[in-house]
């Protein structure tokens, strides 16, 4: 089946830094990713599409400048958190899927990330 | 916000019983779809019922949708100690191909 690997699984950083976070689909390729965050106890925000060989498409409210999304090949999107400060501290997570419309989405395991 | 929303919010049951979740959501979909997520982990793909169907099963699973209600329901029969987790309902709109979580329900079985 289809698989979605997320890396690192956590992060400490400190405030002012950036992270990269990496999201790879293994057995297939993906045209299309998604990023989410999860603060504690609540639901998946969709932040972006990512979209392989062109720009991201951001949801309402996200920092495309803060939240930088990369998708320059059919397996691997990276999530960069620019100038992270502590109010970035959250739980994110990619997914991807074959065929959207037919099947579910896989997820990667998500990425813990504190900012200190 | 295109975020749906879940009822009840929290459920606690004993193992064997049926757990219910409900879901309704706000705008028109292609389907609608349900995940189940372990504290602090990824989420785990559990059915995908389309905007024409009205019911599917997977095993313990039913999940039924009612478009013109704009709500589907989640039903986890026989439920297991290992059952207890939050799970989610999701949509993909119509002519988009992003998901749009709700916001979950936790559920623990207890032994």
């Amino acid at each position: 089946g289809a698989v979605v690997s997320q890396h690192p699984s956590w992060v400490i950083c400190k405030s002012g830094t950036s992270v990269k976070i990496e999201c790879r689909s293994l057995d297939f390729q993906a045209t299309t990713m998604f990023w989410y965050r999860q603060f504690p106890k609540q639901s998946l925000m969709l932040m972006a599409t990512s979209n392989e060989g062109s720009k991201a498409t951001y949801e309402q409210g996200v920092e495309k400048d803060k939240f930088l999304i990369n998708h320059a090949s059919l397996t691997l999107s990276t999530l960069t958190v620019t100038s992270a400060h502590p109010e970035d501290s959250s739980f994110y997570i990619c997914s991807a899927s074959l065929t959207p419309i037919n099947y579910g989405y896989t997820f990667g395991s998500g990425t813990r990330l504190t900012v200190v | 916000s295109q975020q749906g929303e879940e009822d009840p919010q929290a459920l606690s049951i004993q193992e064997g019983e049926n757990a219910t979740m409900n879901c309704s959501y706000k705008t028109s979909i292609n389907n609608l779809q349900w995940y189940r997520q372990n504290s602090g982990r990824g989420l785990v793909h559990l059915i995908l019922i389309r905007s024409n169907e009205r019911e599917k099963h997977s095993g313990r699973l039913r999940v039924t949708l009612d478009t013109s209600k704009k709500s589907s329901s989640l039903l986890i029969t026989a439920s297991r100690a290992a059952d207890t987790a939050s799970y989610f309902c999701a949509t993909v709109q119509t002519g988009a191909n992003n998901l749009f979580f709700g916001t979950g329900t936790r559920l623990t079985v207890i032994p």
